[in-house]
């Protein structure tokens, strides 16, 4: 099946630590993207790349961080710094980054929460 | 920076009622227009997209959008709708020209009571 995975589904923090967020998509797409979706707040942009080795900051970047090493991977890490980072993260991808006519298809999500 | 209202957070019809759903944007410049479902416990999934020319747009499960420029508009629409259309609604701007993230809507969310 093609699609985009997120790992794992839910996904607990203590105080202080760092948590890194999978996402694996086996549909060949060279952008990437991650949100985070609060209720009553929609989604909003962490990061997003559009070519591996590469990414840029969303409109809430401040306490996260990526990597995009390979085509197919692009994990979130919440830092320590984020104060508030119960939510529900998405990734996801599209075809062809620097085409603004790619939809973008979502996975599944991961929930963290923060103990 | 462009921004989306949706203006219903919560709406609920009876089945076989009509549905519009409103949707504005603040970018000026070229954008392209999508309406997302996230149906409960399942991905957020693309509804119906517009880029560029018939402004009225036909997705699946019946829905329609129709792209209005002049008053920066996107407005969901379904003549009938069904129990299985109880979920939650976002509308979502990309202007023209850069593949960066959504900008999308808070959502509005639809319960259709049988």
């Amino acid at each position: 099946d093609g699609g985009i995975t997120q790992s794992p589904k839910y996904l607990f923090r203590k105080e202080g630590q760092n948590v890194t967020l999978s996402c694996e998509q086996n549909l060949n797409h060279d952008a990437m993207y991650w949100y985070r979706q609060d209720p009553g707040q929609g989604l909003r942009l962490i990061y997003y790349s559009q070519i591996v080795n590469d990414f840029q900051k969303g409109d809430i970047a401040e306490g996260y961080s990526v990597s995009r090493e390979k085509k197919e991977s692009f994990p979130l890490t919440v830092t320590s710094a984020q104060k508030n980072p119960t939510a529900f993260y998405l990734c996801a991808s599209s075809l062809a980054g620097g085409s603004f006519q790619e939809t973008q298809y979502f996975g599944p999500g991961t929930r963290l929460l923060v103990l | 920076a462009q921004s989306v209202s949706q203006h219903n957070h919560h709406v609920i019809l009876s089945e076989a009622a009509s549905l519009e759903l409103g949707c504005n944007y603040s970018y000026g410049g070229t954008v392209n227009l999508f309406w997302y479902v996230q149906y409960p416990g399942q991905h957020l999934q693309l509804l119906l997209k517009y880029f560029s020319g018939d402004p009225l747009v036909k997705g699946i499960k019946g829905f329609e959008a129709e792209f209005i420029k002049s008053k920066f508009s996107f407005n969901l629409r379904k003549p009938s709708v069904q129990w299985s259309d109880t979920a939650e609604y976002f509308c979502a701007v990309i202007p023209g020209g850069g593949a960066d993230g959504l900008t999308f809507g808070k959502g509005t969310h639809l319960i259709i009571q049988p």
